[in-house]
């Protein structure tokens, strides 16, 4: 079991540009949870995503972010127009249990820097 | 909502000692309480984990123990070694275990830094 995969690792955009972060569950693994961790900072829940569905999305910003978990493929975290507070780490969490966060295993997380 | 503060945010012990980190929580309807081991730019990890109706748990040298009542918990760790040194992150949410009312997130504590000096 290959674990809870995330890519890239590090990601440097441009202020105004796009990223994409992708997140590839555990297999066997139907729910991702989305998390973003500012330096010398816990991680803060973004969003929690089934296969087509999102479930709770309460920790998501109201606007340039949005995430999505297909039917086929891994779950995607897009954010548009980044700006420089958009860097952090962020981290993809799966689950085979639906509404409980035991057996939460998380991946390696993706850095991004926006210059 | 719910939140969860943790103390100390710096940790430092001699190898061999004990390290005992505590968190408090706000929301008396939060049911399970996990902690997290990270390293540096590593993924969080899983360490012990307790629900609210148990009110210690142990795993070889680590521990953690809850007082439901004072809304705290607390993560022990005995004979501390050089590879203990991390982050270690408490968190708490309100499960779901039926149709019922619950949460989706873990609301993280903002971590300590344990130094073991060997």
């Amino acid at each position: 079991n290959a674990g809870v995969m995330q890519n890239p690792r590090h990601l440097v955009r441009r202020r105004g540009q796009e990223a994409r972060l992708r997140c590839s569950p555990m297999k066997g693994h139907s729910h991702v949870y989305w998390y973003r961790q500012l330096p010398e900072e816990g991680l803060k829940f973004m969003v929690y995503l089934q296969k087509e569905n999102i479930i709770d999305e309460s920790g998501m910003p109201k606007e340039r972010f949005s995430a999505e978990f297909p039917k086929e493929g891994p779950s995607i975290l897009r954010i548009q127009q980044v700006v420089r507070g958009d860097s952090a780490a962020y981290f993809c969490a799966s689950s085979p249990l639906a509404g409980r966060n035991e057996k939460l295993f998380f991946g390696s997380g993706t850095q991004l820097s926006v210059l | 909502g719910e939140n969860v503060e943790q103390h100390p945010s710096t940790l430092s012990v001699q190898e061999g000692d004990s390290a005992v980190i505590k968190c408090t929580y706000s929301d008396s309807a939060s049911n399970y309480f996990p902690w997290y081991k990270q390293e540096l730019g590593k993924r969080p990890q899983l360490i012990i984990d307790i629900r609210s109706n148990v009110g210690e748990k142990k795993d070889q040298r680590i521990a953690v123990t809850l007082n439901k009542t004072a809304k705290h918990f607390s993560l022990h760790i005995t004979e501390t070694q050089p590879e203990d040194s991390a982050v270690y992150f408490c968190a708490a949410s309100k499960d779901r275990f039926d149709s019922g009312a619950g949460s989706y997130q873990l609301t993280f504590g903002k971590g300590t830094k344990l130094s073991v000096i060997p």
